[in-house]
């Protein structure tokens, strides 16, 4: 049974491009939520995705969007990229309220 | 914003000794989750520990909840090379939709 997949593992952007990274969840899993980790920090909460609707959204501006579909799989896009977005993203599936699982995340370095 | 925050910020220990980790958290919680994670790569899921209880055991992790002071605690019982890793305490808050506020993390380093 294959955990959290996410793709790619890194990746390298200039400043004002844009960015999409993939999850694939967990098998069973339906929720799917994505968060930035900055060097030196913890995680911090992007939005989350349930039934192919954003549900939750933390603190990031509308640069930050997604997507589920009906499979469940998920992307992150990031426009007009930043220096600052320079971070390891991580997803997350889950079914219900049950634990969190995490991907091995994708690291974007923004020049 | 970080909800909790650890301590300490670092820790080296000798293997075979224990190694204890502190949480602090501002808001009511559903849950509490301790991750591992090696090298700036993906969390791994250790522990989960529900409000309405005091303490967990997991192999050689031990947890522990206090909500009237929002603290929690890790144990890692006579600890291996294999444990240095950055570990992050997570809170899953009441009425917060279940996405995780994370800690700023402690960095353990077991030395042979």
């Amino acid at each position: 049974d294959a955990g959290v997949t996410q793709s790619p593992t890194h990746l390298i952007k200039t400043r004002g491009q844009q960015v999409t990274l993939r999850c694939s969840p967990k098998s069973g899993h339906d929720t799917v939520s994505w968060y930035q980790q900055a060097l030196g920090q913890g995680p911090q909460f992007i939005f989350q995705y349930y039934e192919e609707e954003e549900r939750q959204r933390g603190n990031f501006p509308d640069r930050f969007s997604g997507h589920q579909f009906p499979n469940y799989s998920s992307e992150l896009n990031v426009n007009a990229l930043l220096l600052g977005d320079s971070a390891l993203y991580l997803c997350a599936s889950r079914w219900g309220a049950d634990t969190q699982y995490f991907g091995p995340g994708t690291r974007l370095t923004v020049l | 914003s970080q909800q909790g925050e650890e301590d300490p910020q670092a820790l080296s220990i000798q293997e075979g000794e224990n190694a204890t980790m502190n949480c602090s958290y501002k808001t009511s919680i559903n849950n509490l989750q301790w991750y591992r994670q090696n090298s700036g790569r993906g969390l791994v899921h250790l522990i989960l520990i529900r409000s309405n209880e005091r303490e967990k055991h997991s192999g050689r992790l031990r947890v522990t909840l206090d909500t009237s002071k929002k603290s929690s605690s890790l144990l890692i019982t006579a600890s291996r090379a294999a444990d240095t890793a950055s570990y992050f305490c997570a809170t899953d808050a009441a009425g917060g939709g279940n996405k995780l506020t994370f800690g700023t993390g402690t960095q353990l380093k077991v030395e042979l």
